[in-house]
Parts: C-alpha cells; sequence; structure tokens
C-alpha cells in the first residue's frame, strides 16, 4: 500500500474541454474525499463518497463537475467545458470511516486550463 | 462562509525560534482539530491532532494548544528548523469527518 494515489499530476487543457481526474485510495478505507485547493488557500471541500455511495456534494460542485466512485473503490472527477476559474489543484483523500481515522491525501493533480 | 479563519499568512523567523499559527473556528459541532504541512507540489500531510477535552498535545517539536471557551487552537513548532519550512494549515472537522480548512500560514526558517 503506497497510499492515496492520483493520476494524472498534471494537466493542462485548453478552455471548453473536459478533462477526468482520477483517485486510488488506500485499499480498506471506505470513505473517499474530494477538495480544490487554489493558489495560497486551504484545501475546500467538494464532495465525499461513503463506499460507493456520494453523500454530500458542495455548493463549489458546479453542474459542469461530476464525480463517481464505482465499486466503492477508485474515484473519477469530471470537468466539463472547463473554464480558466477550475485551475487548481484537485486533492483526493480517503479515510476509514469519518475523517479522524487516518484521513489521508493524495499528491493531488494541478490542473491549468488555458 | 470560511469556518475555519488562520493567522498570519506569513511567517520568517530564525533556525531555533518559535513560530506560532493561531485559528479560530465557530462552529461549536467540530470535535477534531488537526494539523497539516504541505509542501510545493505535495498534498497537506497530518502533523498533529487534538481533540477538545485536553488543552495541549506535544509530538516532538510540533504542540497545540487549545482553548474551546475561547474557541481557538495554535501551533507552535519549537527549535524550528530550514526543513520545517513549508505551509502550515489548520483544520476541523465534525463526526461527518468533511474537513474544514484554514487559508494557511507560509513558514520560512532562516539558517
Amino acid at each position: 500500500d503506497t497510499g492515496v494515489s492520483q493520476n494524472p499530476r498534471h494537466k493542462i487543457t485548453k478552455r471548453g474541454q473536459n478533462v477526468t481526474f482520477r483517485c486510488d485510495p488506500i485499499s480498506e478505507h471506505n470513505r473517499l474525499y474530494w477538495y480544490r485547493q487554489t493558489l495560497g488557500q486551504g484545501p475546500e471541500f467538494l464532495t465525499y463518497f461513503q463506499n460507493e455511495a456520494q453523500l454530500e456534494k458542495s455548493r463549489l460542485l458546479s453542474d459542469r463537475f461530476s464525480a463517481e466512485r464505482p465499486k466503492g473503490s477508485f474515484s473519477t472527477l469530471e470537468i466539463q467545458r472547463t473554464e480558466q476559474g477550475d485551475s487548481a489543484m484537485y486533492l483526493c483523500a480517503s479515510s476509514l470511516g469519518p475523517g479522524r481515522y487516518g484521513y489521508t491525501f493524495g499528491s493531488g493533480t494541478r490542473l491549468t486550463v488555458v | 462562509q470560511q469556518q475555519v479563519k488562520q493567522s498570519p499568512q506569513s511567517l520568517i523567523v530564525q533556525k531555533g525560534g518559535i513560530p506560532i499559527i493561531n485559528c479560530a473556528y465557530e462552529n461549536t459541532a467540530f470535535d477534531y482539530f488537526p494539523w497539516y504541512q504541505q509542501f510545493p507540489g505535495k498534498g497537506p500531510a497530518l502533523l498533529i491532532a487534538i481533540r477538545p477535552d485536553v488543552s495541549e498535545k506535544k509530538e516532538g517539536r510540533f504542540t497545540i494548544s487549545f482553548n474551546k471557551s475561547a474557541k481557538q487552537f495554535s501551533l507552535h513548532i519549537m527549535d524550528s528548523q530550514p526543513g520545517d519550512s513549508a505551509t502550515y494549515f489548520c483544520a476541523a472537522t465534525d463526526s461527518w469527518g468533511k474537513f474544514q480548512f484554514g487559508a494557511g500560514t507560509q513558514v520560512v526558517v532562516t539558517p
């Protein structure tokens, strides 16, 4: 087990294109979280899953964003029709139960929309 | 609405100094308060955490002080080293596990 893995590490895309990021959590962790971090700010919560169920979505998650966690394992975050304001670091975290139990972040995917 | 307010934005100390970072929260449902350390290009890594039933916790050179009545907590880095130069985030969560982060403090420790 090497922790939470995120791919790709970096993504540059043209405005209007769709992008998809992947997160592989620690294998026994049933909770998976997505956060967005812009330069000079702390991570902001986007959404989280318990197993395959998406339990909460932030108001930050516009209709252009969708996240899935099929079979309760890896998760994908898709952004449709990207905008320059979507440029940020997208972080995934996983935990065994509520956040205090082994909450671990991945290294993130840096998205740049040009 | 920022639920956790962190200060200062940045801090420069000499090696051996004690940087102190402060955080304040409003939501009394928060019951777990971690601090994260983040280096450029990396995700946040858990440094130390405290629950509101204790007023202080030490792990190595890192100490959290917690004041439940004031709804404030702080991180002290004892005998700071250049390798401690990083961005530090406080956070708070309730039983649902969704973290609210402060805006971060960039700490620079000069040799």
